[in-house]
């Protein structure tokens, strides 16, 4: 049973970075060329698509978050991570990781649980 | 970009279809995929492929995709259905996950 758990500080300072990383259990990052993402959602709102990896590197980003947000795979530690960069009260929100199969337009069939980050000073 | 339009809200009683419509421009030439989302918890896949169920969804949850409109429906809806529901298309245009605004479902 495939597990997927986000973990980070909870409460970070306004332009500050906000670091992120899901770790992966009951399955290897590398064994199939899944997409790994990272999706939030604002208090009370829907979710949005932030950024999605391969185990191999190749990277999509949300060209709205682009210029502030990294996504990296460590698979010696079968980890996938999110940097968000000058953060503002716009970036609190849950944060989930999720898998989805092996192409861009397949679901994302296993998702984190979620954890809130909050901007706040 | 691409954009996906879902109504905020559904209700339905007990026992009776809903349908919850996620529009877009030309959306059945796209694979359409449907999340439930109950209050503090993650989104768990319901539809994949526009028709396709996951194993443990029950056979109360189908989709369809046609024209410019996608539909989640669900049969015989029960309390433990309500919950907020998004639809989720691939945007080949810019390599981009879209997700609809999220539907609201209410058994009355």
């Amino acid at each position: 049973q495939l597990r997927l758990q986000e973990s980070g500080p909870g409460l970070v300072k306004p332009s500050e970075t906000l670091s992120l990383t899901c770790t992966v259990s009951g399955g290897s990052i590398n064994s199939r060329p899944y997409y790994w993402g990272w999706i939030r959602q604002s208090p009370g709102k829907g979710l949005e698509w932030i950024a999605s990896i391969t185990y191999s590197g190749d990277i999509d980003y949300n060209p709205s978050l682009r210029s502030r947000v990294t996504i990296s795979v460590d698979t010696s530690k079968n980890q996938f991570s999110l940097k968000v960069t000058s953060v503002t009260a716009a970036d609190t929100a849950v944060y989930y990781c999720a898998r989805q199969d092996s192409r861009p337009d397949k679901p994302f069939h296993d998702w984190g649980q979620g954890t809130l980050f909050t901007v706040s000073s | 970009s691409y954009v996906l339009t879902q109504p905020p809200s559904v209700s339905v009683a007990p026992g009776r279809t809903a349908r919850i419509p996620c529009g877009g421009n030309s959306i059945a030439s796209k694979s359409v995929h449907w999340y439930q989302q109950r209050p503090g918890q993650a989104p768990v896949l319901v539809v994949y492929d526009d028709t396709n169920r996951p194993s443990g969804i029950p056979e109360r949850f189908s989709g369809s995709n046609s024209g410019n409109t996608a539909t989640l429906t669900i049969t015989g809806v029960q309390a433990g259905d309500e919950a907020d529901y998004y639809c989720h298309v691939w945007d080949n245009s810019g390599d981009l996950r879209v997700f609809g605004g999220g539907t609201k479902l209410t058994v009355l």
